[in-house]
């Protein structure tokens, strides 16, 4: 099955720098990359999301990069502020009809004042 | 437009009793999914469904897990009995073209 992996598992920024956070995956069949951000004591919350026919997409400060060849898929945010702390997930599908989610361990983001 | 509903949201049971978690999509979202969320770490895809159909059912625990939807549309998620190592958050999650969107989830604490 997938495996996806996430990196780094803790992520401190100062107010105003970029943050990137990277992910790999296993399976050749996954075709949809999305990435979560969950605040304490709420589901997660999707944020952007990637299809294997584009290689970049971007909306407002977040970013996502995808490598097909590589197996990687990354996530920029630009000019953090401080509402961008909590914990950010990415994940992959499994192609095909079942295409239930799996996840990265998770990046805690800390944007520091 | 109305979020992934989930209840209760927060469940405490000694071990060995049963529990059941109750979701309600978004509305026209034919596909549903349960996951399961040990603190620290990602949640972990239990089962599918596609309208009242299982799709993948390959990680849930069926000795002591069972789900089902009738109807098509809510769902309810049940452990019997439950083990200490079941303590997690219970996500469900709907979804339109490959999007997942989750609900608030369920705190289980077995004791």
């Amino acid at each position: 099955g997938e495996n996806v992996e996430q990196h780094p598992s803790t992520l401190s920024v100062q107010e105003g720098d970029s943050a990137v956070i990277k992910c790999t995956y296993s399976d050749s069949a996954s075709n949809y990359f999305p990435w979560y951000k969950q605040e304490l004591g709420k589901g997660p919350q999707l944020i952007i999301d990637i299809r294997s026919n584009v290689g970049e997409k971007k909306d407002q400060r977040i970013a996502v990069t995808l490598n097909k060849t590589a197996k990687h898929f990354s996530l920029h945010i630009t000019e953090t502020q401080p509402e961008d702390s909590a914990v950010y997930f990415c994940a992959a599908n499994s192609g095909g009809g079942a295409d239930g989610l799996t996840f990265g361990k998770g990046t805690h983001l800390i944007i520091q004042p | 437009e109305a979020g992934v509903a989930q209840s209760p949201r927060y469940k405490i049971i000694e071990k060995r009793q049963s529990v059941a978690f109750w979701c309600n999509p978004i509305s026209g979202h034919a596909t549903l999914y349960w996951y399961q969320q040990i603190l620290g770490q990602g949640p972990k895809l239990l089962i599918q469904f596609q309208n009242n159909g299982v799709v993948d059912d390959s990680q849930l625990p069926k000795d002591r897990f069972s789900a089902e939807r009738l109807k098509g549309v809510d769902s309810t998620l049940k452990i019997q009995p439950a083990k200490l190592e079941d303590s997690a958050v219970y996500l469900c999650a709907s979804s339109f073209n490959n999007e997942q969107f989750f609900g608030p989830g369920t705190r289980l604490t077995v004791l």
